[in-house]
């Protein structure tokens, strides 16, 4: 595709439930990387991803969180039990791989747990 | 661990007119990359400017220049003739070069406002 794409752009959810964000990078690109960014802050690391592997995944905050990407291109973020905390907007983003290589960002997914 | 700081939660800017958004960081790293990213309300987050820490000159695209001050930590951004399409949530962020993988740390962000 022309861009990195999220879907939904929006996902309304009750407290207890159980959640999976999408991700479909550019293609061809190796490296995919998951942000949170609450509410007037600057997006907070959660994961990266080089191919299939999970590279690091010190940002995740618990092990509510899992992400995952089978096929080294399209990756899904889940969120166990999810909890009003974990309201944010959930900005994927990929890039060539290469040393401090510009990341191309997805328009995000708003999630809201009422 | 490296932190960013954005001090100014907010500026404005009249049309036309140059406007400077600052930034300090803290690293003890010496091989590093900083950038500058716009937010528009449509949450997509744009590259403006990147500079690499062993650079001595100022990154410069178009409008867009940055002042990379290495020894005092500050990495302002320089934004000239101001449009109202500049109008947006900037972020700083710092990469380490010694990794091979990017993970960025954000700043704040500075909600910039351009009057026509």
């Amino acid at each position: 595709g022309a861009g990195v794409s999220q879907t939904p752009s929006n996902k309304v959810t009750e407290k207890g439930k159980y959640v999976e964000l999408r991700c479909d990078p550019i293609s061809g690109h190796t490296a995919l990387y998951w942000y949170r960014q609450s509410l007037g802050q600057g997006p907070e690391f959660l994961i990266y991803f080089q191919g299939t592997g999970a590279a690091d995944d010190s940002g995740l905050p618990n092990d509510r969180f899992f992400a995952v990407r089978p096929e080294g291109s399209v990756s899904t973020l889940k969120i166990q039990r999810t909890e009003r905390g974990d309201s944010a907007v959930y900005l994927c983003a990929s890039s060539s791989g290469l040393v401090a290589s510009e990341q191309f960002f997805g328009p995000g997914t708003r999630l809201t747990v009422l | 661990a490296q932190t960013v700081t954005q001090s100014q939660p907010e500026m404005s800017v009249q049309e036309a007119e140059t406007v400077t958004l600052s930034c300090t960081y803290d690293t003890s790293e010496s091989d590093y990359y900083l950038f500058w990213y716009k937010q528009p309300p449509s949450r997509q987050m744009i590259l403006v400017i990147r500079q690499e820490a062993y650079k001595q000159q100022n990154a410069t695209e178009n409008r867009f220049s940055v002042n990379f001050q290495k020894a005092a930590k500050s990495f302002s951004l320089k934004i000239s003739d101001s449009q109202l399409g500049d109008a947006a949530m900037y972020f700083c962020a710092y990469t380490s070069g010694g990794t091979s993988y990017g993970k960025l740390t954000f700043g704040q962000g500075t909600i910039l406002t351009v009057h026509p």
